[in-house]
């Protein structure tokens, strides 16, 4: 049973402009949320994190927003390059204890 | 790369036969961890580890052990390989205040 799901398999859009990743989850008891991006035959890189006491976190070119009560949380990636084409993942877990769970992943395509 | 050494890279290996996955950490990270990554699932955790000899379950550990004995080393065993066990490894570590780190991964198949 899948405590974290990301519901889009898929996402493409055109370079420059905005990609906007979902991710929704079951368990009340998470309060610690992480996005990963992955590349064909390389693990997994962090990319940007939020603590369940914040409701937005933003590094660089990337913006997570934390919608508690929805039990919802999305990255946004502004302006998307070509180097972004990758696999994303949504993850959470207790901060008690980091074993995360991970939604299935969305493909992001940037064309040209 | 958040310093770790996944061993082997690649594995072919036949059914009912033991196989040990190596992972190895130079940050001194208390907290290590192995996924295994499957279509449609996502990363999936095996077996954790808070500290030298301590080691718990994830949500997929029937048919996997592991051991760690130096705080560097962490190890995963299939005791006796299946074909459902075909699928990529990831090791990862942290931190008690995290993020998580991943390695590259291990890829092996059970034929």
């Amino acid at each position: 049973d899948q405590q974290v799901k990301q519901n889009s398999p898929s996402l493409s859009v055109q370079e420059g402009r905005i990609s906007i990743l979902n991710c929704d989850y079951t368990n009340s008891m998470f309060d610690y949320f992480l996005w990963y991006k992955k590349y064909p035959a390389e693990g997994p890189t962090f990319l940007i994190s939020i603590s369940s006491i914040k409701d937005k976190n933003e590094d660089g070119r990337f913006t997570v927003f934390l919608n508690k009560s929805a039990k919802h949380l999305s990255l946004h990636i502004v302006p998307s390059q070509p180097g972004d084409s990758a696999v994303y993942f949504c993850a959470a877990c207790r901060s008690n204890d980091y074993k995360l769970s991970f939604g299935a992943g969305t493909t992001v395509t940037v064309r040209a | 790369d958040a310093g770790i050494t996944q061993s082997p890279r690649h594995k072919v290996t036949e059914t009912g036969t033991p196989v040990t996955l190596r992972c190895h950490q130079t940050e001194n990270h208390r907290y290590m961890y192995w996924y295994r990554q499957d279509p449609g699932h996502g990363l999936r955790l095996i077996h954790y580890s808070y500290g030298v000899k301590d080691t718990d379950k994830g949500e997929v550990s029937d048919g996997y052990s592991v051991s760690r004995s130096k705080t560097e080393d962490f190890l995963l065993t299939l005791e006796s390989a299946t074909s459902s066990q075909t699928s990529v490894y990831f090791c990862a570590i942290s931190e008690p205040t995290g993020p998580i780190y991943f390695g590259e991964g291990s890829w092996l198949t059970v034929v």
